[in-house]
């Protein structure tokens, strides 16, 4: 079945205490995102990455960092985590053009 | 400032009869445009899309319209069904497909 998964699916963390969500597609999709989704302001971009090794900053990358060693994950890595970063995270990946998400991360920083 | 907006947090429509989701867009360069539906506690899914160079595209009881003049697209379900309730996304792109903007969504009621 092709999907995009996402781990963990729900995390509360501290401030300062560094994670990474994880982020993987069996679709041989090239081109793969992050957004973040808060009340009012819909999906926001994260990162995106048009291959391996090419990733680029998206709408709002402030406090952010990604990797893609391989086509087909694609981590989210927080080094510093803020409250301001509580949020629901999702990952997708594109096909031609037609983004493919994941379920989506809860994440809450305290 | 959110250059994709929709402007109806919800709607409420009866089943069987149109629901009409609107979008406003500031950026002229956006060349793509599509719709997501988003159930709780999931991902958001592709339902429809249409490129900057079509006014009008089709797909079973989802139509989307877009007028480029006015920067304005909107999405018609008919007839809408109580399943069609989800929160609904537009979202663009630029040709090359890099970045996408999305909207706030709107929660659409499809009361039986």
């Amino acid at each position: 079945e092709a999907q995009v998964t996402q781990n963990p699916r729900y995390l509360i963390t501290v401030t300062g205490k560094k994670l990474t969500v994880t982020c993987s597609q069996n679709m041989n999709h090239e081109y793969m995102s992050w957004y973040r989704q808060d009340p009012g302001l819909g999906l926001r971009q994260i990162y995106y990455s048009m291959n391996v090794e090419v990733t680029d900053k998206g709408d709002v990358p402030e406090g952010y960092k990604v990797s893609r060693k391989e086509k087909r994950n694609f981590p989210l890595i927080l080094e510093s985590p803020s409250p301001n970063q509580t949020s629901l995270y999702f990952c997708a990946s594109l096909s031609t053009d037609t983004q493919y998400f994941g379920p989506g991360t809860r994440l809450t920083v305290l | 400032d959110q250059q994709v907006k929709q402007n109806s947090p919800s709607l409420s429509v009866q089943e069987g009869r149109i629901s009409i989701l609107n979008c406003d867009y500031t950026n002229s360069m956006f060349d793509y445009f599509l719709w997501y539906k988003k159930y709780p506690a999931e991902g958001p899914t592709f339902l429809i899309s249409i490129s900057s160079i079509k006014d009008k595209n089709e797909d079973g009881r989802f139509t989307v319209f877009l007028n480029k003049s006015a920067k304005h697209l909107s999405l018609h379900i008919v007839p809408s069904q109580p399943g069609d309730s989800a929160v609904y996304f537009c979202a663009a792109s630029e040709y090359n497909f890099n970045k996408f903007y999305f909207g706030s969504g709107t929660k659409l009621n499809v009361k039986p």
